[in-house]
């Protein structure tokens, strides 16, 4: 059981819109602490995706973007290609636990 | 650019300590915070603890009294122990930067616990 809450998993066609959601509680996310989100393709390394709820490393498209509200975080992929078929995670930081980073569960998102 | 390498065992066995270093290149282990990652199989990340380029650690709680992080600063390395091991241990082991965000991985190497 994860600290924060991902849907199992998510899909779209090429071209849409999709959103993955991360709930969390007032000790994380609701606490105000950053989101940050990690694409894992398969077979690979995570990579941080969006980090400070909002903000994209460089190199990272812009269709890719974060957003935050109370106790909960969004990811949002527009104009939905074939590459973006991954696992997406999302993280935060936890007060309740000694300071730990916590993690989703993850969403593995199809593209159809 | 900094990279970091993951290396170790790729096999331990129930009850022995699993030991893992990560080699850092292009960059210095100073004004950092250095984490270990873990996925086990078909499953999602946990995050297993990092220590600062001064030495001060935070783990998680989960596995704190098993846990031990250190560097080596001559050898621009850190690394990980993990005791008293138990096949809920195998997993993909990352090492990774960053306090807030981890926002630069190795690899990841593999290791099973199994007799």
């Amino acid at each position: 059981q994860s600290v924060l809450t991902q849907p199992p998993s998510v899909s779209g066609a090429p071209g849409q819109r999709v959103t993955i959601s991360c709930t969390g509680s007032s000790s994380n996310i609701g606490a105000d602490y950053n989101v940050n989100w990690y694409q894992q393709l398969p077979g690979t390394a995570p990579k941080l995706l969006i980090y400070g709820n909002n903000n994209r490393p460089s190199g990272v498209p812009d269709r890719f973007s974060g957003s935050k509200s109370g106790t909960s975080a969004s990811l949002a992929i527009t104009g939905l290609q074939a590459e973006d078929e991954a696992d997406y995670y999302c993280q935060s930081y936890d007060n309740r636990l000694s300071g730990s980073k916590v993690f989703g569960g993850g969403t593995k998102l199809t593209v159809l | 650019q900094v990279q970091l390498q993951e290396s170790g065992p790729g096999l331990v066995k129930p009850s022995e300590t699993l030991s893992l270093t990560c080699t850092v290149s292009g960059g210095s282990l100073t004004n950092y915070y250095w984490s270990w990652i873990r996925q086990s199989p078909g499953k999602g990340l946990e995050w297993i603890g990092y220590i600062y380029y001064t030495g001060s650690t935070n783990f998680n709680p989960s596995l704190k009294s098993r846990v031990t992080i250190s560097l080596d600063t001559s050898n621009n390395q850190f690394s990980l122990k993990l005791s008293s091991v138990t096949a809920a241990d195998t997993a993909m082991y990352y090492c990774t930067t960053g306090y807030d965000a981890f926002d630069i991985w190795g690899q990841g190497t593999m290791v099973t616990v199994s007799s």
